[in-house]
């Protein structure tokens, strides 16, 4: 079965704090991707990327960087968190682009920044 | 653009009855993928079922089945003989081939109640 695991299932943190969110997946998967989750809007997909060292913006990348140095690994990281950072966030992989292969989802990480 | 419209933020429906659980795309791209999602109260994504647009008969995995119609863009989730444990959020989603990086976008989501 297919891991894709989270570091963290709660985070609380202070606005201005640069916040690390981990994932990892042990399928080997060349793609990966980080969604955030609000309710009435689905999931917003933030950055992904099909390489190690590579990386693409989704629809919402303002505010957000991502790390990817291995190809098992991929961080998100907010470099000074706000408020309206406070979300569910949600890390997947898949097979190499592909579009008939389904993501598979880590159990997110429930962010709430104060 | 939106890409995925699911114009039903929640619905209920009687135990053992069927459901169907709308999904509306938008894409100019000739290959490309429709998904469907469950996540219950968990939190998990869990994925159920996937239609090619290529694929001409329509897919179905056990109490799921998805009724393609492709002129009209419109890949709707079939819930046969519901369940209590069906009750949960469920996302439709599209990955295009064409051009794209094939990233995955995904619908505003379907609360489904199934009542006793």
């Amino acid at each position: 079965d297919v891991k894709v695991t989270q570091s963290s299932r709660y985070l609380v943190k202070r606005t201005g704090e640069k916040v690390f969110l981990e994932c990892v997946q042990d399928m080997d998967h060349e793609n990966m991707f980080w969604y955030r989750q609000d309710p009435g809007l689905g999931l917003r997909l933030i950055y992904f990327s099909y390489d190690v060292k590579m990386k693409e913006k989704g629809d919402i990348p303002e505010g957000y960087s991502v790390s990817r140095e291995k190809k098992e690994r991929f961080s998100l990281i907010l470099e000074s968190a706000s408020t309206n950072q406070t979300s569910m966030y949600l890390c997947a992989s898949s097979r190499p682009r592909s579009y008939n292969s389904p993501l598979h989802f880590g159990n997110g990480t429930r962010l709430t920044v104060t | 653009a939106q890409k995925i419209t699911q114009t039903q933020p929640g619905m209920f429906v009687q135990e053992k009855e069927a459901v169907t659980l709308d999904c509306t795309y938008d894409t100019s791209d000739q290959s490309y993928g429709l998904f469907w999602y469950k996540q219950p109260s968990s939190g998990e994504m869990i994925f159920l079922i996937y239609q090619g647009s290529y694929d001409q008969q329509n897919a179905t995995e056990g109490r799921y089945s998805l009724n393609f119609q492709k002129a009209r863009k419109s890949a709707n989730l079939v819930i046969s003989a519901s369940q209590l444990g069906d009750s949960a959020m469920y996302f439709c989603a599209m990955r295009e081939g064409d051009y794209n990086n094939n990233d995955m976008r995904f619908g505003a989501g379907t609360r489904l109640t199934v009542k006793p």
